[in-house]
């Protein structure tokens, strides 16, 4: 099946400084989203993205639709402590039916 | 608005035990999924349905059965459970098959 590759697998930062990840396919995606998890929680939908080259920005997370569409990279600025947790993308080839793949997520720890 | 929830929040069961986990979803939407998530490998997606009465398989389906009666409701079922079966179970909606919402899951462990 698909897969999507998402790196760095774990970051381990300083509050306050800026985050960067990314999703890389070797298939086309139609859609775009990334997503975030607590420990117990059930995933949060952060950003959707539709349209290649599509910037979209949710209060400090920014994130992007490859103009390949077969990547997407998801900013955080500015992180504080309640953006530690495991970050997922996931792509959609067709119209939705067929399931989300997800990366194997990031796992963001913050240093005080 | 409830969202989506599921029943019941952990459970163990001991090999060859059937279970049946419930998803139900107050958004009125179409489509909904049971993924799986394993450490170190995100959600993998079992089954899925885009419609009341429907249901099809999805990456990882062997092992399980889905059914979809009423339109809130996707039931999963393990009938006979083994240990590679042990994980977190989510269960997702979605009105037109893009942005899927997700419910707060349900741990399994299979002894």
């Amino acid at each position: 099946g698909q897969q999507l590759n998402q790196s760095p697998q774990s970051m381990f930062i300083q509050e306050g400084e800026d985050v960067s990840m990314n999703c890389t396919s070797s298939s086309i995606f139609n859609t775009w989203l990334w997503y975030k998890q607590d420990p117990g929680e059930g995933p949060v939908l952060l950003i959707a993205l539709y349209k290649a080259g599509e910037l979209t920005s949710n209060g400090r997370l920014t994130a992007q639709f490859g103009i390949t569409r077969k990547d997407s990279f998801l900013n955080i600025s500015a992180s504080i402590p309640s953006d530690v947790g495991i970050y997922f993308c996931a792509g959609l080839s067709g119209g939705g039916a067929d399931g989300l793949t997800f990366g194997k997520g990031t796992h963001l720890i913050i240093q005080p | 608005n409830a969202g989506v929830t599921q029943t019941p929040k952990f459970r163990v069961l001991k090999t060859g035990q059937s279970m049946t986990l419930l998803c139900a979803q107050d958004m009125n939407h179409e489509y909904m999924y049971w993924y799986r998530q394993d450490p170190g490998m995100g959600l993998r997606l079992i089954h899925y349905s885009v419609g009341e009465g429907t249901t099809a398989k999805g990456e990882v389906p062997d092992g399980y059965n889905v059914s979809r009666l009423k339109k809130q409701n996707f039931l999963l079922g393990l009938e006979s459970a083994a240990p590679s079966q042990t994980s977190v179970y989510f269960c997702a909606s979605s009105y037109g098959g893009y942005t899927q919402y997700f419910g707060p899951g349900t741990r399994l462990t299979v002894l």
